[in-house]
């Protein structure tokens, strides 16, 4: 079946520094791709999302790109602050039906000031 | 702003109680969803509901059950709470069609003991 693997944290950084937490998939067909955050405290909420090969999203200076032939779609921020400390989740779609989605297990974020 | 609200943000239970967990969203949504969230595990999809009285099982349904006698309601029912089912239970809503958003609530900590 489908299945999202994402790098372990936490990682941890220094305001400033340059992100990247990793995402590959494993899925039939061609699903659309997302990165939620969840803030502490809070649900999850989308980040941004890509719906078909070499797409890119961003939003809030993250982005990533929809990578077919790695199946990847990995999330990077040029500079990260000690307000996007958080947990970052990605997610593919099933089949673009019904908005079901399947996560990765999660990577916790730090950034120190 | 759409608002999707968990009516506990956090529970204790006994073993072998009945449980209701209550979701309600605001913004004529569809789609209903509930997760649950452990650590390591990401999110996995318990049940979701594409329309009033209408549900289909996701991922892991044993010893869960669902509602939705409303359109804005979804409620998850825990038959006979075991300590397995100890973990953070997230409702979601969105509206139907492919690549919506998901709208998350804040969550329930629920703790079987």
């Amino acid at each position: 079946g489908d299945s999202v693997t994402q790098m372990e944290g936490p990682v941890t950084l220094s305001e400033e520094a340059f992100l990247t937490i990793n995402c590959t998939y494993t899925a039939t067909g061609y699903p659309s791709l997302f990165w939620y955050v969840q803030y502490p405290g809070e649900g999850l909420q989308l980040l941004l999302k890509a719906t078909k090969a070499d797409d890119k999203g961003s939003n809030k200076g993250f982005e990533a790109t929809y990578r077919k032939e790695t199946t990847s779609f990995h999330l990077e921020k040029g500079s990260v602050q000690v307000s996007d400390s958080a947990v970052y989740f990605c997610a593919l779609s099933r089949n673009n039906a019904g908005n079901m989605l399947t996560f990765g297990g999660g990577t916790r974020l730090m950034v120190k000031p | 702003d759409v608002k999707v609200t968990q009516s506990s943000r956090y529970l204790v239970k006994r073993t072998g109680e009945k449980v209701f967990l209550e979701c309600v969203q605001d913004m004529d949504h569809e789609n209903m969803f509930w997760y649950r969230q452990d650590p390591g595990l990401g999110l996995r999809l318990i049940y979701f509901s594409y329309d009033v009285k209408m549900k289909e099982k996701g991922d892991i349904p044993e010893g869960y059950s669902v509602s939705r006698e409303k359109k804005e309601r979804f409620s998850l029912i825990l038959e006979s709470a075991s300590t397995n089912q100890t973990s953070m239970y997230l409702c979601a809503s969105s509206f139907s069609g492919s690549n919506e958003k998901l709208f998350f609530g804040s969550g329930t900590q629920l703790s079987v003991l």
